[in-house]
């Protein structure tokens, strides 16, 4: 059975920094792309970055674009998120998925909250 | 990177049939047979229901349908039941990057 666990969410102040993981058991994880994607409160989803099997392609939205940066450790089946200048606007409930090719997302971690406030 | 066009909400009653529309452009969309289609009840993860237009998982009901024309995608729900009731998010590649749709409020009366 897939499992994916995020961790690292918590509330930090304006222009700091987090780094998320997702720990990846019940499949081959260094053969999958892997996607976050995040929910602020209320609101709908929007993918944040996609990453490919070895690391060499990483892939982001334009507001994540110089701030946050997608790895993965194919030796510990993890994938992170390191985050820096977060804002407000960063708050949200961040997802790891399996990204099965072509943003086939079909399997999601429970994701963990992260909440940028002073 | 736009968001995707959905309707705000649907409804319908047990038994019927909607079609919640996804619309975009021809840079993702319409330029692409990859849009997939996720299920979010209050306070879960997503579900994956339909990918590449118009496949379904294996334990997806097939009363789950999905199609495209033009930069128009839409996800008809057949037999309506009670569990059906979430938000439905629809999710399209675009060149380097990724798009999801605003997502529609599914409400079973």
């Amino acid at each position: 059975e897939v499992q994916l666990v995020e961790s690292g969410g918590g509330l930090v102040q304006p222009g700091g920094s987090l780094r998320l993981s997702c720990a990846a058991s019940g499949f081959t994880f260094s053969s999958s792309w892997m996607t976050w994607a995040r929910q602020a409160p209320g609101k709908g989803l929007e993918w944040v970055a996609n990453i490919n099997v070895d690391g060499s392609v990483e892939q982001y939205v334009d507001s994540a674009k110089g701030r946050f940066t997608v790895s993965r450790d194919n030796a510990k089946s993890s994938l992170y998120l390191q985050m820096n200048s977060l804002r407000a606007e960063d708050t949200a409930v961040y997802y790891c998925a399996k990204n099965a090719g072509w943003y086939r997302l079909d399997s999601w971690g429970p994701g963990t909250l992260v909440s940028v406030s002073s | 990177q736009s968001a995707l066009t959905q309707p705000r909400s649907v409804s319908g009653s047990p038994g019927q049939s909607v079609t919640i529309s996804c619309t975009g452009t021809s840079s993702d969309v319409g330029g692409y047979n990859y849009v997939s289609w996720y299920q979010q009840h209050p306070g879960k993860a997503p579900k994956l229901m339909i990918y590449d237009v118009t496949k379904r998982p294996s334990g997806v009901p097939d009363r789950f349908s999905g199609s495209k024309s033009g930069n128009t995608a839409s996800l008809t729900i057949s037999g309506l039941q009670a569990e059906d009731e979430a938000d439905y998010y629809c999710c399209s590649f675009a060149g380097s990057s990724g798009v999801f749709g605003g997502g529609t409020k599914l409400t079973v009366l």
